[in-house]
């Protein structure tokens, strides 16, 4: 159960876009579609952006987008707000009916 | 709407135990799989346990396998987990979390709670 690889921070400014990178292996991003996304505000409860690679719960901006390619998933956000500085991390279901998550990215929205 | 809210975290000693809470409201209880996620200081999130409806199918991550165990009592709303022999890299904010998945199989989290810290230290 080895935690999926993410940049430890990444920075953009107002209106422009990002991605986050998050790599695991053949044994959970690469061999399953159940990619989740989390947006954490310290102090807060983290919440759900994206499930199942690319799928939006209700009420999360389309800003939000996910991908993968092989054993490397990908968070994108556009149109970058303020209110999106935050911890993202992501999640991967696992071999063993488990979950691996990463070990986050600090979102620095300049 | 949808409220988690953990409690029973604090202060315990190396090899100590504890017991958290996590009483729900706002939806169904009895309806969801549920699930216990932590974070340590400086650190990211870290699966730790997830428990089906009924609590017939439980599944643990290996660093808590043995010492932690998750129940949940559905008449009063709430979910559980007694952590013995702990140690102090069990130090965390442990979040409480609607698990969400197929055919008995948990993918992702949809609610979570805002945390219990727990600090194992002598």
């Amino acid at each position: 159960q080895s935690a999926l690889t993410q940049v430890t921070s990444v920075s953009g400014s107002p209106g422009q876009s990002i991605t986050i990178s998050c790599t695991g292996t053949s044994s959970d991003v690469g061999d399953y579609d159940h990619i989740s996304w989390y947006q954490h505000h310290p102090g807060e409860a983290p919440k759900l952006m994206i499930y199942d690679v690319s799928n939006r719960p209700l009420g999360v901006s389309d800003r939000f987008s996910g991908s993968q390619s092989g054993n490397t998933a990908s968070l994108t956000i556009s149109g970058l707000q303020t209110e999106d500085e935050a911890d993202y991390y992501c999640s991967s279901y696992t071999t063993g009916r488990t979950l691996v998550f990463g070990g986050g990215t600090k979102l620095t929205v300049l | 709407q949808v409220q988690l809210v953990e409690s029973g975290g604090g202060l315990v000693k190396p090899g100590g135990s504890l017991r958290l809470s996590c009483a729900v409201s706002g939806f169904t209880f009895s309806d969801h799989y549920m699930s216990w996620i932590r974070q340590a200081p400086g650190k990211g999130l870290e699966w730790v346990s997830y428990i089906s409806t009924s609590g017939s199918a439980i599944y643990y991550a290996d660093s808590v396998k043995g010492r932690f165990t998750i129940s949940r009592d559905n008449a009063k709303n709430s979910l559980y987990l007694q952590m013995s022999s702990l140690r102090v890299e069990d130090t965390a904010v442990y979040y409480c979390a609607r698990a969400r998945g197929v055919g008995g199989v948990v993918y992702r989290f949809d609610y979570w709670g805002q945390g219990t810290l727990v600090t194992v230290s002598s």
